[in-house]
C-alpha cells in the first residue's frame, strides 16, 4: 500500500512569489493535516482538511491556504514569500477518529530567496 | 493549551545499549494521547509508538518502548539495543482532539537529536 506522497520534493523560489504544494493521502485516509518545520522552530501545525473542509488552521497568516479536493488529496498555497517561510513542509494524512496515528509524507523542502 | 516538552536536545549512546528520551506533557484534557516520532536526517517523520491516556499498560512495539508515567505527565520512549540507524532526531508528540471528537492536529516538541556511536 503506497504511503504519503508529497510533490515536489524540492522548491526554490525568491521573495514575493508564490507556491503550491501537493499532497495525496494513504488510500481510505480522509483527514489530512500540514505541518511547517523551519529550522530550530520544530513542527508547527498550520492546517487540517478532513472530509473537504478545513476544520482548523494554526497560528499562521492567510497568505498561507490549501483546499483538499473529492478524492482527498489536498494542496497548499503559500502566497507573497517571505525569507521565513523557508522551511519543509510535511504533510501526514488520517483516518480522522480520534486514536488513529498520522502518517507523514516526505516533505517538501522551499527555500526562499 | 497543550505543551509538549522535550529538555534533551542532543543524546548519545553506545551502539547494543539502551537508551531513554526523555518527554513530559501538559494538558488538562482527561483523554490524550501520545506518540514518538522518528525523523532521519531524509526528513521523513516515521512513526514509532502510542500510548493512549486511559492505557493500563506502557506500549511496547518491538525495540521500542513508552514508559508511561500519568501522575508525573511523563512519556519517556526507551529504545533497547541501540542500532547505528537509529541515529535521527526523536519527537514526542501529543494529540489534541476536535469538538468533534476526530483527531485534530499533533503538537511536537522540540525533539531530541540520538547518535548512536559503534
Amino acid at each position: 500500500e503506497a504511503g504519503v506522497t508529497q510533490s515536489p520534493t524540492h522548491l526554490i523560489k525568491t521573495r514575493g512569489q508564490q507556491v503550491t504544494l501537493r499532497c495525496s493521502p494513504i488510500s481510505g485516509h480522509t483527514s489530512v493535516y500540514w505541518y511547517q518545520q523551519a529550522l530550530g522552530l520544530g513542527l508547527q501545525f498550520l492546517l487540517w482538511y478532513d472530509e473537504g473542509e478545513e476544520r482548523n488552521r494554526g497560528n499562521f497568516p492567510p497568505r498561507f491556504s490549501g483546499r483538499q479536493f473529492p478524492n482527498y488529496s489536498s494542496e497548499l498555497n503559500v502566497n507573497a514569500l517571505e525569507l521565513e517561510d523557508s522551511a519543509l513542509y510535511l504533510c501526514a494524512s488520517s483516518l480522522g477518529r480520534r486514536d488513529d496515528e498520522q502518517f507523514f509524507g516526505p516533505g517538501t523542502r522551499l527555500t526562499v530567496l | 493549551a497543550q505543551k509538549i516538552t522535550q529538555t534533551q536536545p542532543g543524546m548519545f549512546v553506545q551502539e547494543k545499549e539502551a537508551v531513554t528520551l526523555d518527554c513530559t506533557y501538559d494538558t488538562s484534557d482527561p483523554s490524550y494521547g501520545l506518540f514518538w516520532y522518528k525523523q532521519p536526517s531524509s526528513g521523513e517523520m516515521i512513526f514509532l509508538i502510542y500510548q493512549g491516556s486511559y492505557d493500563q499498560q506502557n506500549a511496547t512495539e518491538g525495540r521500542y518502548s513508552l514508559n508511561f508515567q500519568k501522575a508525573r505527565k511523563s512519556a519517556n520512549l526507551v529504545i533497547s539495543a541501540s542500532q547505528l540507524g537509529d541515529s535521527a532526531m526523536y519527537f514526542c508528540a501529543m494529540r489534541e482532539l476536535s469538538s468533534q471528537g476526530g483527531s485534530e492536529k499533533l503538537v511536537f516538541g522540540k525533539g531530541t537529536k540520538l547518535t548512536v556511536n559503534p
